[in-house]
């Protein structure tokens, strides 16, 4: 079965730039969504078709899919996107990706 | 606006089954597929199944094939989902959520979800 690998964790200060990977073969060649997952709250999609954001998802957030990778940035990270974020991608069967924890410290 | 309200929590004997229901709001009831997502404590997101409201055809990931039962009501824009033979690896906090599928582009995603099911197994 197909797989996305991501990093368990990633850490940012406020401010700066946090970048999540979602690693799969020939990812590049489908669509990946990426969801946002805190504590107590259902997930919300924060992208969708690689690098389109949902109305009223902030623009610090952006995403990008080439070759076997989709990348997911929070550029300004403020401590309200501190949460698990998970990439999501479609090849007949629906696929998450293992999940990736972003601490804004 | 859409919403999917989902039934309470639920607590189970291993063996059991429990079903859980979605009521969808907002938006045509047959419009857009239904899909089912778990997330065990500590775990991922897990999908678990579809179904089309419009004709009730179902797909399911093999994981659960023989266990997992998708339905719906259409006269009450409700979906149900039903899961037998529980484990105590069952326990997890279950969501259904409205996919968007775009045949053009070939992808498949979620725009909205429910506010999810605890479903806890324990004996």
């Amino acid at each position: 079965s197909y797989e996305l690998t991501q990093p368990p964790s990633v850490s940012v200060s406020p401010g700066q730039t946090a970048i999540i990977t979602c690693s799969g073969d020939k990812l590049g060649n489908q669509y990946t969504s990426w969801y946002q997952k805190k504590p107590g709250q259902s997930p919300l999609l924060v992208i969708f078709q690689d690098t389109m954001r949902p109305s009223g998802i902030p623009d610090r957030f952006s995403g990008s899919n080439s070759g076997n990778t989709a990348t997911l940035t929070i550029a300004g990270t403020q401590p309200m996107d501190e949460a698990d974020y998970f990439c999501q991608a479609w090849d007949g069967n629906i696929v998450f990706g293992t999940g990736t924890s972003v601490t804004v410290l | 606006q859409v919403q999917l309200v989902q039934s309470g929590a639920e607590v189970k004997l291993p063996g059991a089954s429990v079903r859980v229901s979605c009521k969808a709001s907002g938006y045509g009831f047959t419009s857009h597929a239904f899909d089912w997502v778990r997330q065990a404590p500590g775990q991922g997101l897990e999908w678990m199944g579809w179904m089309n409201p419009e004709n009730g055809n179902t797909d399911y990931a093999q994981k659960f094939q023989g266990r997992l039962t998708l339905t719906r009501d259409t006269s009450i824009s409700t979906t149900y989902m039903e899961l037998t033979g529980l484990r105590s690896d069952d326990t997890a906090v279950y969501y259904c959520a409205r996919g968007v599928y775009d045949s053009g582009n070939g992808q498949y995603y979620f725009d909205y979800w429910g506010q999810g099911t605890l479903v806890t197994v324990s004996s």
